[in-house]
């Protein structure tokens, strides 16, 4: 199992674009995570999915949006990029009900807005 | 608000030394308390929590309520413990989605 992986590594848009980030879940997890980290700080949460619906949404603007598939993989949107949302944007899986529902973490997407 | 707070961006102590890592809160019920640790070019993993109560990697960490502290700690650093340590609470009441501290760095010198 290569656990939560994350596409792309890198990503290098412009102000005003628009921008999908890929996440594929652990093996035997139903529920993803999104977080964003900017630089020095811890990560933030954006939003959760689980079944192709999103559970909860932390304080992030509806530019930031997602989907989940019945895979349970998930994509992470942001329209109208604007300088501050460059930072490393995280997945996480964990499978929902389960008592010791540990949130595992994908290496990231680097995203860098110029 | 819920909030996680750790008051040290740097820790820097000696291969041998004790090591506590600070890590304060304020949440309004009944969380669960997380120390997640990130290695160099490595991804954000799961140290421990507080309801397992193990030692892992020698760390330990205590949930005090009263203080609303749960601040990790090891007796004797070792150079491998350098890291970025991230404090963080969930609630099954809030879905179970983290909130975590800044961060502290801890640097282990030989």
């Amino acid at each position: 199992d290569a656990g939560v992986t994350q596409s792309p590594t890198h990503l290098i848009k412009t102000r005003g674009q628009q921008v999908t980030l890929r996440c594929s879940p652990k093996s035997g997890h139903d529920t993803v995570s999104w977080y964003q980290q900017a630089l020095g700080q811890g990560p933030q949460f954006i939003f959760q999915y689980y079944e192709e619906e999103e559970r909860q949404r932390g304080n992030f603007p509806d530019r930031f949006s997602g989907h989940q598939f019945p895979n349970y993989s998930s994509e992470l949107n942001v329209n109208a990029l604007l300088l501050g949302d460059s930072a490393l944007y995280l997945c996480a899986s964990s499978s929902l009900g389960q008592v010791t529902d540990t949130q595992y973490f994908g290496p990231g997407t680097r995203l860098t807005v110029l | 608000a819920q909030r996680v707070t750790q008051p040290e961006k740097l820790l820097s102590v000696f291969k041998g030394a004790p090591v506590e890592l600070k890590c304060n809160y304020s949440y309004s019920g009944s969380p669960e308390l997380f120390w997640y640790v990130q290695y160099s070019r490595q991804r954000l993993q799961l140290l421990l929590r507080h309801i397992s109560r193990e030692s892992i990697k020698g760390f330990t960490a205590d949930l005090n309520k009263g203080e609303t502290s749960f601040h990790l700690k090891k007796p004797f650093a070792q150079e491998e413990d350098s890291a970025m340590y991230y404090c963080a609470l969930s609630s099954r009441n809030q879905g179970g989605k983290l909130i975590f501290g800044q961060g502290t760095e801890l640097s282990v010198k030989p």
